[in-house]
């Protein structure tokens, strides 16, 4: 069981470059949630997906978008990466809202 | 806007010692998460205690909840130079999607 697994691990953007972030979980879980961590600030949700085929904003989505593709797979998109985005980003998925979080291994972004 | 908050920020403990972190929240919850970070890592579950649960013990780990005070506090007994992560609560609330406390970086020195 690999569990949650993002791709790519580490990224640098140029400002205005566009990239996907994505993210796969085997767990057979109905959410699916993008999360940004910045020194000092904690966990900031970015998008989530309640189930296959929702998509709902969360505290911090401006810059962003988000596709579920499939019940599996739940991707981030910056259209126009900015210096303020470079953050570590995490996806989790979770089988309700009331159980425990997996989280993949993050993804490191710079945009310079 | 962050429901659950982490006391202390930092901690600093010799290995063997005791360490205790606390996470006070502001409205009714269903459930509280503690979860670690390793430097690099994701996040990783440790413990989830439900609203009607006052104490949980997972191996060296012990948690309460009181829900009066709206606070749990996450003792690590015996700690271990391993043990140095980051340290995070999440509430659950319902129909409410969890949120995140900002943490407490817990360093064990051998």
């Amino acid at each position: 069981n690999a569990g949650v697994t993002q791709t790519p691990k580490f990224q640098v953007l140029k400002t205005g470059q566009s990239m996907t972030l994505q993210c796969a979980q085997d767990m057979n879980h109905n959410s699916m949630y993008w999360y940004r961590q910045d020194p000092g600030m904690g966990l900031r949700l970015i998008y989530y997906s309640a189930s296959e085929g929702t998509t709902d904003k969360g505290e911090v989505p401006n810059g962003y978008n988000v596709s579920r593709l499939n019940k599996r797979e739940f991707s981030l998109r910056l259209e126009s990466a900015a210096p303020s985005q470079t953050s570590v980003y995490f996806c989790a998925s979770y089988q309700d809202r009331a159980s425990e979080a997996f989280f993949g291994q993050g993804t490191r972004l710079t945009v310079v | 806007s962050q429901q659950g908050e982490e006391d202390p920020q930092a901690l600093s403990i010799q290995e063997g010692e005791n360490a205790t972190m606390n996470c006070s929240y502001k409205t009714s919850i269903n459930n509280l998460q503690w979860y670690r970070q390793n430097s690099g890592r994701g996040l990783v579950h440790l413990i989830l205690i439900r609203s009607n649960e006052r104490e949980k013990h997972s191996g060296r780990l012990r948690v309460t909840l009181d829900t009066s005070k709206k606070s749990s506090s996450l003792l690590i007994t015996a700690s271990r130079a391993a043990d140095t992560a980051s340290y995070f609560c999440a509430t659950n609330r319902g129909s409410y999607i969890p949120t995140f406390g900002r943490g407490t970086s817990l360093i064990v020195h051998p």
